[in-house]
């Protein structure tokens, strides 16, 4: 079975750029979610979609970041304009459904904001 | 605030050298508890998922036990190839996200 998948898996980019990052789940899984991970810490969630509707998006940042998943399946997260503290690896995870299941994470797309 | 304490933050450990890593919690209404392992440059991935204090788990020479406030994961002689960093994350209340602890980076020596 195929995995998470995330392209690129690494950016450079200058302050107030923007970028986007592209995730496709894991097929039938219905669940995506999108995490900051900041180096040394634990992955922190962004934004959840169940199917293409938005579940929780309480800790995005909504005046820079902003996530889509048309069609319910691949979904993309964009940043405009970029912060240096924006600099993170950006992950995404897919879950069977709604509920206490498992999330499995793609490789993660690092971004470097200078 | 739902928050979660991983100890100790790193690990080292000679090949066959049994130990535990430790995940305290503090959250309201816990509906799972995850653990995690995670290689550099790669994300997370899933180990075992607890439900109830009590319950265990084991895969290969891992093991993950639950109680009402914390979670131990019991590594029985390691080897080099179990060095990572271990995630351990919680689900509580109505949400589905989970809140992950700071992790702890175990190194094993041959």
């Amino acid at each position: 079975e195929a995995g998470v998948a995330q392209s690129p898996r690494y950016k450079i980019i200058e302050k107030r750029q923007s970028v986007a990052f592209w995730c496709n789940p894991i097929s039938g899984h219905a669940t995506l979610y999108w995490y900051q991970q900041i180096l040394g810490q634990g992955p922190k969630l962004l934004i959840q979609f169940q199917n293409n509707g938005v579940v929780d998006d309480s800790q995005l940042p909504k005046d820079r970041f902003s996530a889509e998943r048309l069609k319910g399946v691949d979904s993309t997260l964009k940043i405009q304009p970029a912060k240096l503290e924006d600099s993170a690896v950006y992950l995404c995870a897919s879950g069977v459904n709604i509920g206490t299941y498992e999330q499995y994470f793609g490789p993660g797309t690092r971004l470097t904001v200078t | 605030e739902d928050q979660v304490t991983q100890s100790p933050e790193a690990l080292r450990l000679q090949e066959g050298e049994s130990s535990s890593l430790n995940c305290s919690y503090t959250v309201s209404g816990l509906r799972g508890l995850f653990w995690y392992r995670q290689d550099p440059g790669k994300g997370p991935e899933f180990l075992f998922t607890l439900y109830s204090a009590g319950e265990e788990k084991e895969k290969e020479r891992l093991k993950a036990t639950l109680t009402k406030k914390e979670s131990f994961l019991h590594i029985t002689a390691p080897k080099p190839e179990d060095s990572a960093t271990y995630l351990c994350a919680v689900q509580a209340g109505n949400t589905d996200k989970l809140i992950f602890g700071t992790g702890t980076r175990l190194q094993v020596f041959p």
